[in-house]
């Protein structure tokens, strides 16, 4: 029972460069999240996904792009990597009754 | 700015202690309040959660108390143990299941 699996685990970009991060959860959850995590500042949401075929932005939306492939698949991406993005990322996943978000293991992103 | 007010921000306890750890939110859409735990090197995991319909919720010594007039609720940790030393987030959901988190609480229970 894999959960809310993200990948890559660890990432070092040069500023500029543009990459995406994945994630799936297998549960079978409406809802998908995107959340970067940073000192002293908490979880803030980057953006969501309330349903498959829909997506929102979040606290933090600036500077990112995401795409719900399919009901399992959400996935985060950086067009043109920045220092102030360097963070640790989670990707969340929640079921109809909207009672628990399933969290991944997260992707700790380095811009240089 | 924060529709999610943590405090806070870190916390130092005796083992056998009480914790205590507070939030206060803005938005009146809000119709859910969890809190998560988080150990190093982990994504969080819901620990208790609250519905505004009552004023308190228990779950072993993990209790929530929840103001709705004053738009606040708090975590209360009895007998703090050293296993209980993670970062402790609050969260709020309202509406289309956006769910947003408080800046998070460093706990260490010292032994």
């Amino acid at each position: 029972n894999a959960g809310v699996t993200q990948t890559p685990k660890f990432q070092v970009l040069k500023t500029g460069q543009s990459m995406t991060l994945q994630c799936a959860q297998d549960m079978n959850h409406n809802s998908m999240y995107w959340y970067r995590q940073d000192p002293g500042m908490g979880l803030r949401l980057i953006y969501y996904s309330a349903s498959e075929g829909t997506t929102d932005k979040g606290e933090v939306p600036n500077g990112y792009n995401v795409s719900r492939l399919n009901k399992r698949e959400f996935s985060l991406r950086l067009e043109s990597a920045a220092p102030s993005q360097t963070s640790v990322y989670f990707c969340a996943s929640m079921g109809q009754g909207g009672t628990e978000a399933f969290f991944g293991q997260g992707t700790r992103l380095t811009v240089v | 700015q924060q529709q999610v007010k943590q405090s806070p921000q870190s916390l130092i306890v005796q083992k056998g202690g009480i914790s205590i750890i507070n939030c206060a939110y803005e938005n009146t859409a809000f119709d859910y309040f969890p809190w998560y735990q988080q150990f190093p090197g982990k994504g969080p995991a819901l620990l208790i959660a609250i519905r505004p319909d009552v004023s308190e919720k228990k779950e072993g010594r993990f209790t929530i108390s929840f103001n709705k007039s004053a738009k606040q609720f708090s975590l209360h940790i009895m007998d703090s143990q050293p296993g209980d030393s993670a970062t402790y987030f609050c969260a709020a959901n309202g509406g289309y299941n956006k769910l947003i988190f408080g800046a998070g609480t460093r706990l260490a229970v010292h032994p």
